[in-house]
């Protein structure tokens, strides 16, 4: 079975300018979560989506929104980007959602901000 | 504050020793705790999960125990090898969903021939 997959890889942007990323999840697997990691804030929850809902959301600026498909590939999108917003964005698939399940991560996208 | 803090930041190992990482966290109220392991480049991959009613979790030469009680949680490397050179994250979660996912800041364990 596929793991999770993530598009593009490595990203950069300038600052003011907006970005999208893709998270398509384990076959069957209908919770996607999102999160960021940097070297000073380490790992922070973004959000997280279950049959097309965002059931949970981190305390992050409504810059960063997402949205799930009916095939449960998710998108995250950054508008108005800011130079910390540079950081590794890993997205996680889970077959529901439930806190006590294993979360599968992808391999990231990296995001730089010039 | 809900916070989790792991110890140490950083360590060297010779290939073959064994070693233990700590965290401890003041998250509540606990759902359950859980150890990552995350290569350079890559995401985490999860080792164990364990509830409040566990004392110890295994996954081949992982080890992970949890004390509720003093809320503090160790990670036990057996043999270790030199793939197990990574972070290791300690995540404790909240009773209430996915945003009450609090992430330590990781140890990275660098083990050397």
């Amino acid at each position: 079975k596929a793991g999770v997959t993530q598009t593009p890889r490595y990203l950069i942007k300038t600052r003011g300018q907006q970005v999208t990323l893709s998270c398509s999840p384990i076959s069957g697997h209908r919770s996607v979560s999102w999160y960021q990691q940097t070297p000073g804030q380490g790992l922070q929850f973004l959000f997280e989506y279950f049959s097309e809902t965002q059931r949970n959301k981190g305390n992050f600026p409504g810059r960063f929104s997402g949205r799930q498909f009916s095939n449960s590939r998710s998108e995250m999108n950054v508008s108005t980007l800011e130079l910390g917003d540079s950081a590794l964005y890993l997205c996680a698939s889970s077959l529901v959602q439930e806190v006590q399940e294993t979360q599968y991560f992808g391999p990231g996208t990296r995001l730089l901000v010039l | 504050k809900n916070q989790v803090e792991q110890s140490p930041q950083s360590l060297i190992i010779l290939e073959g020793k064994n070693c233990t990482l700590q965290c401890n966290y003041t998250v509540s109220p606990f759902s359950n705790l859980r150890w990552y392991k995350q290569d350079t480049g890559r995401g985490p991959v999860s080792l164990t999960i364990m509830t409040f009613s566990e004392n110890t979790k295994s996954n081949g030469r992982y080890t992970a125990t949890l004390d509720a009680d003093t809320k503090q949680s160790s990670l036990h490397i057996t043999a270790s090898q030199l793939s197990d050179s990574a972070s290791y994250i300690c995540v404790v979660t909240l009773r209430g969903g996915y945003n009450k996912l609090i992430f330590g800041a990781g140890t990275r364990l660098a083990v050397h021939p």
